[in-house]
C-alpha cells in the first residue's frame, strides 16, 4: 500500500505565472482535499474532490481550481500567482462515504512566488 | 464560527514532562476533533482523534480531554520525550465528510 505523493518537492513561479501541483492519493481512497498552509500557520482547506466532483470548497478565489482522475490522483491549479500564494500545499486522501474516515497527508509542494 | 483556537503558540518542556495544549471551538456543528502532529518538512499526521460524545481518549502517553459544554478540548502529552518535538494542531471536522479546520499549531520543544 502506497502513501500519498505529492510533485513536484519545491518550485519556483513568478507572480502572474500559473502552476499545476499534482497528488496521488493512497491506493484505495477516492476523495482529495487540498489545502494551503502559509508559514507558521495551519492548513487552510481549498477544496474537495469526490469521485472526479468537487464536494466543497474553502474561501479560496476561483483562480484556484482543481480535477480529480478517474483513478482518484488529483490536480490543483492555481492561476495569475500573487505572492501570497507562496506556502506548502498539501493534499491528503481518505475513503468518502463516512464520517469518521481517517484522511491521510502528503509531503506537499513547497511552492515560492516572487 | 468555523475558526478553531488553539494555545498556547509555543511551548517548551523538559523531558519526561506533560505538556499541555488546550482548543476552542464555536461551531457546535462540528463533530470530529482530530488532533496532528507535523514535523518540519512533512505533511501533517494523524495523532489522535474525539468525538463529542467521549469526554476522554487515551492512546499510550496521549490523551485528549473533551469538554462539549465549555467547546473546549485538549491534548495532554505525558512523559514528553524529545522525539514529541513538532508542531501540533487541533482541529475539528465540520459537517461536511472531509473538511477539517485546523487551528493555527502549537510548536512543542521538548528539551532534554
Amino acid at each position: 500500500e502506497t502513501g500519498v505523493t505529492q510533485s513536484p518537492t519545491h518550485l519556483i513561479k513568478t507572480r502572474g505565472q500559473q502552476v499545476t501541483l499534482r497528488c496521488s492519493s493512497q491506493s484505495g481512497h477516492n476523495t482529495v482535499s487540498w489545502y494551503q498552509q502559509a508559514l507558521g500557520q495551519g492548513p487552510q482547506f481549498i477544496f474537495q474532490y469526490y469521485r472526479e466532483e468537487e464536494n466543497g470548497r474553502g474561501n479560496f478565489p476561483p483562480r484556484f481550481s482543481g480535477l480529480q482522475f478517474p483513478n482518484y490522483s488529483s490536480e490543483l491549479n492555481v492561476n495569475a500567482l500573487e505572492l501570497d500564494d507562496s506556502a506548502l500545499y498539501l493534499c491528503a486522501s481518505s475513503f468518502g462515504g463516512t464520517l469518521y474516515n481517517e484522511q491521510f497527508f502528503g509531503p506537499g509542494t513547497r511552492l515560492t512566488v516572487l | 464560527q468555523q475558526q478553531v483556537k488553539q494555545s498556547p503558540q509555543s511551548l517548551i518542556v523538559q523531558k519526561g514532562g506533560i505538556s499541555i495544549i488546550n482548543c476552542a471551538y464555536e461551531n457546535t456543528a462540528f463533530d470530529y476533533f482530530p488532533w496532528y502532529q507535523q514535523f518540519p518538512g512533512k505533511g501533517p499526521a494523524l495523532l489522535i482523534a474525539i468525538r463529542p460524545d467521549v469526554s476522554e481518549k487515551k492512546e499510550g502517553r496521549f490523551t485528549i480531554s473533551f469538554n462539549k459544554s465549555a467547546k473546549q478540548f485538549s491534548l495532554h502529552i505525558m512523559d514528553s520525550q524529545p522525539g514529541d518535538s513538532a508542531t501540533y494542531f487541533c482541529a475539528a471536522r465540520g459537517t461536511s465528510y472531509d473538511k477539517v479546520i485546523f487551528g493555527p499549531g502549537t510548536s512543542l520543544s521538548v528539551i532534554p
